[in-house]
């Protein structure tokens, strides 16, 4: 089964407005990070929080991380056209000491010009 | 710094022939993960090797499916009498040694398998 799960599915907002995607997973983790993908092409990191951190920013991004309910949200302020893309939450629940990322369904954003 | 290359990045092949994806990881990397991902789904873990040497495939099927990662040359995922069922896109990523389960993965462009 999943362990992150993204919510909402998918998402359509206008340029400028704020995006915001929320992931919840089932078992302590180290890290979570979150990953985009643009329609046919590979995934790209876009931050990583670890277990011990609350919030954490880069650029327009703004990651949260709550390990007492288990979930994350990852906030895009005055989105752009060219943040259209799927978005990835991406869990290491494993303490094997590598990066056995388990990734949930994903968010689709749309942001229309 | 070229990144994680994968090729073929589109690959068909009918019901019973063989698919053989290949993936160099980034200059300096030496840990190689292969996922899976369906229309529409999120990735799935396969495999992680390290150079010759295949450390987790609890997401491999037990048939038809082998990983390689020898001590030169790409990473190879094998799919053999390939079904309709194995059309996904194939990717692979990479990380550096001894970064262990703290940092990101780079992921590579992905192989796109078709069967008919």
């Amino acid at each position: 089964s999943q362990q992150g799960e993204e919510d909402p599915q998918a998402l359509s907002i206008q340029e400028g407005e704020n995006a915001t995607m929320n992931c919840s997973y089932k078992t302590s983790i180290n890290n979570l990070q979150w990953y985009r993908q643009n329609s046919g092409r590979g995934l790209v990191h876009l931050i990583l929080i670890r277990s011990n951190e609350r919030e954490k920013h880069s650029g327009r991004l703004r990651v949260t991380l709550d390990t007492s309910k288990k979930s994350s949200s990852l906030l895009i302020t005055a989105s752009r056209a060219a943040d259209t893309a799927s978005y990835f939450c991406a869990t290491d629940p494993f303490s094997g000491g590598y990066n056995k990322l388990i990734f949930g369904a994903g968010t689709r954003l749309a942001v229309h010009p | 710094n070229a990144g994680v290359m994968q090729n073929p990045r589109h690959l068909v092949r009918r019901r019973g022939q063989e698919a053989r994806l290949r993936c160099s990881p980034m200059k300096g990397h030496s840990h190689v993960y292969w996922y899976r991902q369906l229309p529409e789904e999120g990735l799935k873990f396969m495999v992680y090797l390290q150079k010759e040497n295949i450390i987790d495939e609890s997401g491999m099927p037990k048939e038809r499916f082998s990983a390689e990662f020898p001590k030169e040359g790409p990473s190879i995922l094998r799919i053999q009498q390939v079904v309709r069922g194995d059309s996904a896109a194939y990717f692979c990523a990479s990380s550096p040694p001894g970064q262990g389960a703290t940092g990101e993965l780079f992921f590579g462009e992905g192989s796109r398998l078709t069967v008919l």
